[in-house]
């Protein structure tokens, strides 16, 4: 595609559901990085990948959050148990390797969790 | 301390006048640094990346670096009310990893 697709753009849910978002990265992009942003803050690196393995996992909060990229082309990130605590927009860009530092965002996945 | 620092703002301007953005981070082998703009409601875009000291400039932006100091600036000159957003100052790490500060608020006044 021509940009970084995110989907959904919106998710509700209730404290404890299991959540999925998806992104696919721009064609022949290697790296893809997930980040979380709350309201007045800068973006909060989550993990990123360099084609189907994670390269960088540091961000993860807990347990509860895991993200895979099994033909290292689209991703989806994972959140088991949703707490309140997890309502941001997480938002996912790619880049064409991780030496090379442009991202390219997608229009982000906002998260709310009753 | 956190791994990049910004002064939050919010930094209003007048329209026509120069904006000054800094921002320091704590990772002394950093080698890439960039600036994105982002609005309110949307992701951020790229505006400008630097990679060695001293200035690099690209119309009305000029980015600045100084590794000793591990401080790099945004420059804004001509200042536009479209040009009000938030800046977010980026550092990437040997490892591939970039991490953004907090963000400053730009408001340029008509």
């Amino acid at each position: 595609g021509a940009g970084v697709s995110q989907t959904p753009s919106n998710k509700v849910t209730e404290k404890g559901k299991y959540v999925e978002l998806r992104c696919d990265p721009i064609s022949g992009h290697t790296a893809l990085y997930w980040y979380r942003q709350s309201l007045g803050q800068g973006p909060e690196f989550l993990i990123y990948f360099q084609g189907t393995g994670a390269a960088d996992d540091s961000g993860l909060p807990n347990d509860r959050f895991f993200a895979v990229r099994p033909e290292g082309s689209v991703s989806t990130l994972k959140i088991q148990r949703t707490e309140r605590g997890d309502s941001a927009v997480y938002l996912c860009a790619s880049s064409l390797t991780p030496l090379i530092g442009e991202l390219f965002f997608g229009e982000g996945s906002r998260l709310t969790v009753l | 301390q956190k791994e990049v620092e910004q002064n939050s703002g919010p930094l209003s301007v007048p329209e026509g006048a120069i904006a000054s953005l800094n921002c320091t981070y704590s990772d002394r082998v950093s080698q890439s640094f960039f600036w994105y703009r982002q609005y309110s409601g949307k992701s951020p875009e790229l505006i400008m990346s630097i990679y060695s000291n001293g200035d690099k400039e690209d119309g009305r932006f000029t980015a600045q670096l100084n590794k000793a100091s591990q401080y790099v600036s945004l420059l804004i000159r001509d200042s536009q009310p479209s040009d009000s957003a938030t800046y977010l100052c980026a550092v990437k790490n040997q490892g591939g990893k970039l991490i953004f500060g907090q963000g400053t608020e730009l408001s340029v006044k008509p």
